[in-house]
């Protein structure tokens, strides 16, 4: 079965401070990787994924991550964090089978909060 | 763009009453995800559709029942509500493929009593 850790719960940050939010998943075979945001009150939103290729990818709002193979990790970057990134932050995956409609699994999540 | 739609988007029972939630996708998309989302707590995939057919099962209780129509709309039926079934139901939708992104809705807050 597959799973996600988010290392951090709660991260306290002042604006322009960078940020780097820790994503580790288990599965043996080729996943895809997500974060979501979600800012109070609203629903999820894409911030990024990765399908393949270049392991660095970029999202929207600034938003980056980099997929490391061996370390099982999807870790999200922001070089200078806003006070409007306060949000709670998803790392999630799902199993590359060949087959549509294939769950995502999240991590338990991690609360941004970002004083001005 | 057009997104999914939820509704409704409040939802009050009563214990053991039956609840009926409505997903409707992004035009094009065929597939459809129901996700449980507890306060303070992650999203938990519950079950997919994928042109009616069911594709994927999560921890969906036997209680909920859920089908996609011809038009690629969902219904999440809940029966016997339950005070722990109080939380934010999320649709989702993406186009078929094991490489395609879902996309969620604003979800729909149910509170029973």
């Amino acid at each position: 079965a597959q799973s996600v850790s988010q290392h951090n719960h709660h991260v306290i940050l002042s604006e322009a401070a960078s940020l780097e939010l820790g994503c580790n998943y288990s599965y043996g075979g080729t996943v895809n990787l997500f974060w979501y945001v979600q800012y109070p009150g609203q629903h999820l939103q894409l911030l990024l994924k990765y399908f393949s290729g270049d392991p660095l990818v970029k999202g929207i709002k600034g938003f980056e991550a980099e997929f490391i193979k061996s370390k099982f990790s999807f870790n999200l970057r922001k070089p200078s964090v806003q006070w409007s990134d306060t949000a709670e932050y998803f790392c999630a995956v799902n199993a590359r089978y060949n087959q549509a409609g294939t769950a995502l699994i999240f991590g338990k999540g991690t609360t941004l909060s970002v004083s001005s | 763009a057009a997104g999914v739609i939820q509704s409704p988007r409040h939802l009050i029972k009563e214990k053991r009453e039956t609840a009926t939630l409505k997903c409707y996708p992004i035009p094009r998309h065929d597939t459809v995800y129901w996700y449980q989302q507890g306060p303070g707590q992650d999203p938990q995939f519950l079950i997919s559709f994928y042109e009616k057919m069911q594709s994927d099962k999560g921890s969906i209780p036997d209680r909920f029942s859920a089908q996609q129509f011809s038009d690629y709309h969902s219904e999440l039926n809940m029966s016997s509500l339950e005070l722990g079934d109080s939380a934010l139901y999320f649709c989702a939708s993406s186009k078929q493929g094991y490489q395609e992104t879902q996309y969620f809705g604003p979800g729909t807050r149910l509170l029973v009593l």
